[in-house]
């Protein structure tokens, strides 16, 4: 079966370190997006990548970094300069950058103590 | 920015009851998105609208795009034990050329269904 899959589920970090979120997709999908979810806030776009080797930032990209190695992986780094890391980060992806539907993965709850 | 307001935040009601969220954008849309979120689970794409007065229907569940694109609604007629979650807009403006079209998602509304 297609999907998205994001690892791990659950990630506990001390403040001052940096980690990095899974995201992993065989939907063949050229559009890739990292959300940060926080409780009444709905979603919100921290980075964005239309094809491999290019990603632009989204509403709140500060205190994260990402990559696009390969089609496939679209890796959401949340360093110490990120001021409140825990949340819940969502991974998705679509067929095209035009306001295609977005297929999300199941999510990574980061909590920084 | 383009801002998507969603009210009401909560809602809830007894099985059986309707159910309606509305969404309200400062711009006006290309096309608006519906998603459902499971209580600890990821959101799940339901319906895109892109026409002007558009309505659609999946069983108890009707969607309406509003005549000027900058607002909609989701109605859930008879609700269900099953409806239970959080309904998310997003609204989405055009791309143009080798600008991302951009979706910006709705608060939600959180429904609860007692049973």
């Amino acid at each position: 079966d297609g999907g998205i899959t994001q690892s791990p589920k659950y990630l506990f970090r001390k403040e001052g370190q940096n980690v990095t979120l899974s995201c992993e997709q065989n939907l063949n999908h050229d559009a890739m997006y990292w959300y940060r979810q926080d409780p009444g806030q709905g979603l919100r776009l921290i980075y964005y990548s239309q094809i491999v080797n290019d990603f632009q930032k989204g509403d709140i990209a500060e205190g994260y970094s990402v990559s696009r190695e390969k089609k496939e992986s679209f890796p959401l780094t949340v360093t110490s300069a990120q001021k409140n890391p825990t949340a819940f980060y969502l991974c998705a992806s679509s067929v095209d950058r035009v306001n295609s539907p977005l297929h999300f993965g199941n999510g990574t709850r980061l909590t920084v103590t | 920015g383009q801002q998507v307001m969603q009210i009401p935040q909560y809602q809830h009601v007894q099985e059986g009851e309707d159910f309606t969220t509305y969404c309200n954008s400062s711009t006006t849309l290309s096309n608006i998105q519906w998603y459902k979120q499971r209580p600890g689970g990821h959101p799940v794409f339901l319906i895109q609208l892109v026409k002007s007065g558009e309505v659609k229907k999946q069983k108890r569940l009707t969607f309406q795009f509003g005549e000027a694109k900058k607002n909609s609604s989701l109605h859930i007629t008879a609700t269900q034990t099953t409806d239970v979650g959080t309904y998310f807009c997003a609204g989405g403006t055009n791309a143009g050329g080798t600008s991302y079209g951009k979706l910006t998602f709705g608060q939600g509304t959180i429904l609860t269904v007692h049973p």
